[in-house]
């Protein structure tokens, strides 16, 4: 199963760039590696996805190395508002069925 | 585009009660939908997955006969916690995805209290 591993927790500051490192040493090679973000009592919100090299879109940029065994969120200017919960998910399809398995995910707070 | 709904948001109930939680994708066809669990503080916990028209697939240690999943169509699906006890106070938290490929997207999430 491709359990991923995150940093408990970061603390930033308003305006820094801020990268989430996930360890997944599992992944399988038709898995795909997506990001979220959770707010409290609130459900996870898309963030970016990705297979391998680097993707970027509005929000954010997910850089994957050739061996895929880790991906880096990077949150380019961080604001008050991206306080929250980070998670790093990887389909695990290797059994024929659906393998969702969240980490702990990374608190990130942004202190002004 | 790609909007899940849940609904109810909360619901409060007492214990030995049933409660059904729906989960709509509002914009897209779900061939598949996904059901979690999340405690305080606590990551996401998968517990099923249903596809439209068959069978739900439980996880381990998730009692199919307690926690009751039906999706009758693509953009409907229905969570059933069967004789609720306190210790099913969760927030419990859909998500669909339009075909294999395609990512997750959740919805909001239903807050579950049982006295």
């Amino acid at each position: 199963l491709a359990k991923t591993t995150q940093p408990i927790s970061m603390d930033s500051y308003e305006g820094q760039e801020v990268n989430i490192t996930c360890s997944h040493n599992n992944i399988a090679t038709n898995d795909y590696i997506t990001w979220y973000q959770q707010f409290p009592s609130q459900g996870p919100r898309f963030i970016i996805q990705g297979y391998k090299t680097k993707v970027t879109n509005e929000v954010a940029s997910l850089f994957i190395p050739a061996d895929r065994k880790s991906s880096t969120l990077s949150l380019p200017r961080v604001s008050l508002s991206d306080t929250a919960v980070y998670y790093c998910l990887v389909g695990d399809s290797t059994s024929g069925t659906y393998k969702y398995i969240f980490g702990t995910g990374t608190r990130l707070k942004v202190l002004a | 585009g790609a909007v899940v709904s849940q609904h109810p948001s909360r619901v409060i109930c007492k214990s030995g009660t049933s409660v059904k939680i729906e989960c709509r994708s509002l914009d897209f066809q779900a061939t598949t939908m996904f059901w979690y669990r999340q405690f305080p503080k606590q990551s996401l916990m998968l517990m099923a997955t249903s596809n439209e028209g068959s069978k739900a697939t439980y996880e381990q240690g998730v009692e199919k006969d307690k926690f009751l999943i039906n999706h009758a169509s693509l953009t409907l699906s229905t969570l059933t916690v069967t004789s609720a006890h306190p210790e099913d106070s969760s927030f419990y938290i859909c998500s669909a995805k339009r075909d294999r490929t395609d990512t997750q997207y959740f919805g909001p999430g239903t807050r579950l209290t049982v006295l």
